[in-house]
Formats: structure tokens, sequence, C-alpha cells
């Protein structure tokens, strides 16, 4: 168990880029989220997928903001056009069915738009 | 999910017990309370979880009142690594289980 894995730890873009962010779960987890987190507020969902199938987005997930997971494995999360706003941390989380054990959590992608 | 309401800061002496409570009034029947915890610049770390007993591993133990509205948090050995923020969450498993943090409480332990 090697645990949750965010790619990159940190992300500097300049307004109006695009960014694409890479969890790999734990292997075993068919379970997979992702989160937004600013400074002084807790985590904030943004979207989950069972195996490779996208169940559930919040509304925080603009149209700019896409999440997949091929083949039920690692996620990619990406956004276009980056605004000032996105700076967050984005993190990862991964469980098996019933959060028996709770979610694991990656240490998250530190993104900063410039 | 029921809201929870946590204290925004406490503090504890090294070595002694850390109690943090919770209070989920209108927690349903079916919601478990979770506790996670996010060191500085980490992601968040499970802690334990509960329905309607009390629970415990070796990280800490978890007290549910008889009625469910409140419960608390105890690290039985505060050290200085314990220094992060607790969430305490109502969750009900099925569906997608997604969890809803609030701001948590700020626990230092102080040497």
């Amino acid at each position: 168990d090697t645990g949750v894995s965010q790619d990159p730890r940190h992300k500097i873009t300049k307004r109006g880029q695009n960014v694409t962010f890479r969890c790999d779960p734990i292997s075993e987890h068919n379970r997979l989220y992702w989160y937004r987190q600013t400074l002084g507020q807790g985590p904030e969902f943004l979207t989950y997928f069972q195996n490779e199938a996208q169940l559930e987005k919040s509304r925080l997930l603009s149209d700019r903001f896409s999440a997949e997971r091929p083949k039920g494995s690692f996620s990619t999360l990406e956004i276009q056009r980056t605004e000032q706003g996105d700076s967050a941390m984005y993190l990862c989380a991964s469980s098996v069915r019933t959060g028996e054990k709770g979610y694991t959590f990656g240490s998250g992608t530190r993104l900063t738009v410039v | 999910d029921a809201k929870t309401t946590q204290p925004p800061s406490m503090d504890c002496a090294e070595g002694r017990a850390a109690n943090l409570p919770c209070n989920h009034s209108t927690i349903s029947g079916n919601e478990y309370v979770y506790w996670y915890r996010q060191i500085h610049s980490q992601g968040p770390q499970y802690i334990i979880h509960g329905l309607k007993n009390n629970e415990t591993n070796e990280m800490a133990s978890l007290i549910i009142t008889e009625d469910r509205k409140s419960s608390t948090l105890i690290l039985p050995h505060a050290t200085l690594r314990d220094t992060a923020v607790y969430y305490c969450i109502a969750l009900a498993q099925g569906g997608s289980e997604k969890l809803v943090f609030g701001k948590g409480t700020k626990l230092t332990v102080n040497p």
C-alpha cells in the first residue's frame, strides 16, 4: 500500500493557461474523490468516481473544470483558462465501498495562479 | 448529511488527554460520526468513526452520547505531532459518501 499519490505537488501558472493534475489512488480502491481547499477552510467536494464512472459533480465544478478516470485507475483533473480564484490546494482521495476505513487522502497539489 | 459544530480552537498540554467535542444534534439514525485530522500542508487523515457505540483504535477513542447528538474524540496522551485541525463529520454510508467538511477545531499541543 503506497498510499494516494498526487502529481505535481506544486504548480504555478499564469492566468488563462490550462493545467492538469494527476491522482493515483490505492490500487484496490474503486472510489475516487477530488476536493479543493482554500486557506483557512475545510476541503470542499468537487467530484466523485466509482470505477471509471463519474457519478457526482459539485456546482463548484464549473465548465472550465473536467475530471476523468479512464479504466478506473488513475484520475486527472484539468482546469482550463485558469483564474486567480482557482488558486487552492487540490486534494484527491480514494476508498473502498462503504468507506469502512474512511478515505485515504493524497498530499494534494498546490495551485497558484498569477 | 447532518451539520456538525465544533469549537474553532483548543489547547492541550503535551502528555495530557485531549478531548475534542462535536455537536451533531440533527444527525440521522443512519449517519455515522467520522473524525479526520489535517496536519499543516498535508491531506486529511482518517482517525476513527462510529455509529452508536464507543470506539477505540490505535489513534484515539470516540465517545458518542446515548442520544447521538454529540460526541467527543479523545487523544489519550497528546504529543506535539497531534497539533492539527480536527474535523468531525456526519456521514451516511451508501451513495457517494462524500465528506462535507466544516472548519474543524485547531488543536495546539503545547510542550
